[in-house]
């Protein structure tokens, strides 16, 4: 019963240091999505992924990167790590859009 | 004024007492509304979908109200397990889902 696997579940990177957060879905989802989540905010929306082969900015995009490398991966990828992107980061996925979510475990990602 | 918005709590309620939560949405073309529950710690599960016509699953009953543009969430005969935060969810149209920042629950003995 794995859903939604992301890794790693814990990074620490130092500033201006890159990085890959993996994700993959064994529910044969067509959409996937990255979200960041901070203390007080609700989760934000990074990237998505509404099929494979296709990927949109979501509302906070910037200093991010991702791949839809096949239907069941979507990785993320942040080129030179700030610390305003320390935060706790989500991958999911649904059957469609406007259907529920499964959430992956998280990462926990501090940047120093 | 948020697009989604919830009273953040803390709710702190007894067991066995019947709690409710609302939320606010802003658009009104929006289209599809769910509740979510998150652990501490943890990430976000599906709790339910929100329909018109309401909705319920075992202790559990979602409402919608399109005219006023609130969901709520009804959860009768609380529990010590159902202490989390309770995210309200809206889908506003294609894959803009907004997440809500959250109610927090604590059931107490």
């Amino acid at each position: 019963n794995a859903g939604v696997t992301q890794t790693p579940k814990f990074q620490v990177l130092k500033t201006g240091q890159s990085m890959t957060l993996q994700c993959a879905q064994d529910m044969n989802h067509n959409s996937m999505y990255w979200y960041r989540q901070d203390p007080g905010m609700g989760l934000r929306l990074i990237y998505y992924s509404a099929s494979e082969g296709t990927t949109d900015k979501g509302e906070v995009p910037n200093g991010y990167n991702v791949s839809r490398l096949n239907k069941r991966e979507f990785s993320l990828r942040l080129e030179s790590a700030a610390p305003s992107q320390t935060s706790v980061y989500f991958c999911a996925s649904s059957e469609d859009r406007g259907y529920g979510y499964t959430f992956g475990s998280g990462t926990r990602l501090t940047v120093v | 004024r948020k697009e989604v918005e919830q009273d953040p709590g803390p709710f702190n309620v007894p067991e066995g007492a019947t709690v409710a939560f609302n939320c606010t949405y802003s658009n009104s073309a929006s289209q599809s509304f769910f509740w979510y529950r998150q652990d501490c710690r943890k990430e976000p599960k599906l709790l339910m979908s929100v329909y018109s016509s309401g909705n319920e699953d075992g202790r559990f009953t979602a409402q919608l109200n399109r005219a006023s543009q609130y969901i709520s969430l009804l959860i009768r005969d609380s529990k010590l397990s159902d202490s989390a935060t309770y995210l309200c969810v809206v889908n506003t149209g294609g894959f803009k889902t907004i997440f809500g920042a959250g109610t927090r629950l604590f059931v107490k003995a």
